[in-house]
């Protein structure tokens, strides 16, 4: 069965203080690795697809990372409106479905 | 282009009633999908349609049922409301395809309030 893990649950940052989010999952086949950010009480926006080991994504101060294990979310230099929860889903070789993991919180305060 | 729409945006309803919920997907994507998302379990997959065909399935009681119509549009139902229906309820639609995997987009959700 896919599974997917997210670290942190909940993250607090300074404005501009670095850091990065994980995403680790066990899926049979991985077809995709998607990024998400929802703000409270609205639907997930997409953000990044990662389909192979190695690859990478950049936009604005977000960077997506990609290994055989796990995906990096990795924030440079955050703002407040970078508040939000990331999600990441999986898509594997059985079924069309998305598999999401938990989420981290991330709160970046002035 | 017009994002996922969806209708209502708020529902108040009560035990033991029925409910249906609509998705307009994105022009031009096929595939549609449910999920259930509540603050113990995250995010949960529903089901999804594809050419008016139930594709996918998740593990969820067959008081939940949807459909798929010809231009794509989505009805999810759920029949005989449980406290624990409680949720927000969302949509999301992708082109689809069986060779490269698509992004999902989703729609801003409906929430759903059984009492």
């Amino acid at each position: 069965e896919d599974q997917v893990t997210q670290s942190p649950e909940a993250l607090r940052l300074q404005e501009g203080e670095s850091s990065s989010l994980n995403c680790s999952y066990t899926v049979s086949g991985l077809r995709g690795l998607f990024w998400y950010r929802q703000d409270p009480g609205k639907g997930p926006e997409f953000l990044f697809t990662l389909y192979s080991a190695g690859e990478e994504k950049e936009k604005e101060r977000l960077k997506a990372t990609l290994t055989k294990k796990e995906s990096f979310l990795h924030i440079t230099a955050p703002k407040p409106e970078d508040s939000a929860t990331y999600l990441c889903a999986v898509e594997g070789d059985y079924g069309q479905n998305f598999v999401f993991g938990p989420g981290t919180r991330l709160s970046v305060l002035p | 282009k017009a994002g996922v729409t969806q209708t209502p945006r708020y529902l108040i309803k009560t035990r033991g009633q029925q409910v249906t919920l609509s998705c307009s997907p994105i022009s031009g994507h096929r595939s549609v999908s449910w999920y259930q998302q509540t603050p113990g379990q995250g995010l949960q997959f529903l089901f999804e349609y594809f050419s008016e065909t139930q594709r996918n399935k998740g593990n969820f009681p067959g008081r939940f049922s949807g459909r798929q119509f010809s231009n794509s549009r989505s009805e999810m139902n759920v029949s005989t409301l449980e406290l624990g229906d409680s949720a927000l309820y969302l949509c999301a639609s992708s082109y689809a395809s069986e060779i490269v995997p698509y992004e999902q987009y989703f729609g801003p959700g409906t929430r759903l309030t059984v009492t």
